[in-house]
């Protein structure tokens, strides 16, 4: 299948501070990446879609100025975490799926702890 | 309101043996139902995927089946293997052909499988 590379795999972040999580695929375009969060013991929440070039959608209940999403190229999609508080403490997915694809995929994930 | 339920948090199974893992869904818009394994701290694998307009797909040891009247699916393995221990999530989604779309996780289910 295809390759979805996330990075950090984990970072620790100091209370206020803001942190930035990639996804890039890297060997298709991804038109469309989407962003989720899982919680100990819960399902993958969907936080967010992401087209390239244009704005992205967010799930009810996820704030919008909080958690920046950036898909600014066919390859590459940011998820900034701004003014983390300890409860944004979470493990964060991306997947991403490109015009050929009908199945999307996933990156390796990034723990974030928030101290 | 969880519209992917999965209601068994574990399963434990012998090596050689089947493993059954259900999942049931309340939304009868969705139309395209995946299984993925998830190990720690690792983004999800895909594993097998069933289309609505089926009720079995196969791939080597993994069996998909779906009712789509009782809203049910379920996945099956034989024989597993001590490998195949990890936590397996079923996932939903309304648009037509593939995951492309926003999927919809159950909380998922941990399969150990005992040597």
């Amino acid at each position: 299948g295809a390759v979805v590379s996330q990075h950090p795999s984990r970072v620790i972040c100091k209370s206020g501070t803001s942190v930035k999580i990639e996804c890039r695929s890297l060997d298709f375009q991804a038109t469309t990446m989407f962003w989720y969060r899982q919680f100990p013991k819960q399902s993958l929440m969907l936080m967010a879609t992401s087209n390239e070039g244009s704005k992205a959608t967010y799930e009810q209940g996820v704030e919008k100025d909080k958690f920046l999403i950036n898909h600014a190229s066919l390859t590459l999609s940011t998820l900034t975490v701004t003014s983390a508080h300890p409860e944004d403490s979470s493990f964060y997915i991306c997947s991403a799926s490109g015009h050929l694809n009908t199945e999307a995929f996933f990156g390796q994930g990034t723990r974030l702890t928030v101290v | 309101d969880q519209q992917v339920k999965q209601n068994s948090p574990s399963l434990s199974v012998q090596e050689g043996r089947i493993s059954i893992l259900n999942c049931d869904y309340t939304n009868s818009m969705f139309d395209y139902f995946l299984w993925y394994k998830k190990y720690p701290a690792e983004g999800p694998t895909f594993l097998i995927s069933i289309s609505s307009i089926k009720d079995k797909n196969e791939d080597g040891r993994f069996t998909v089946f779906l009712n789509k009247s009782a809203k049910h699916l379920s996945l099956h393995i034989v024989p597993s293997q001590p490998g195949d221990s990890a936590v397996y999530f079923c996932a939903a989604s309304g648009g037509s052909g593939g995951s492309n779309y926003k999927l919809t996780f159950g909380k998922g289910t941990l399969l150990t499988v005992n040597p």
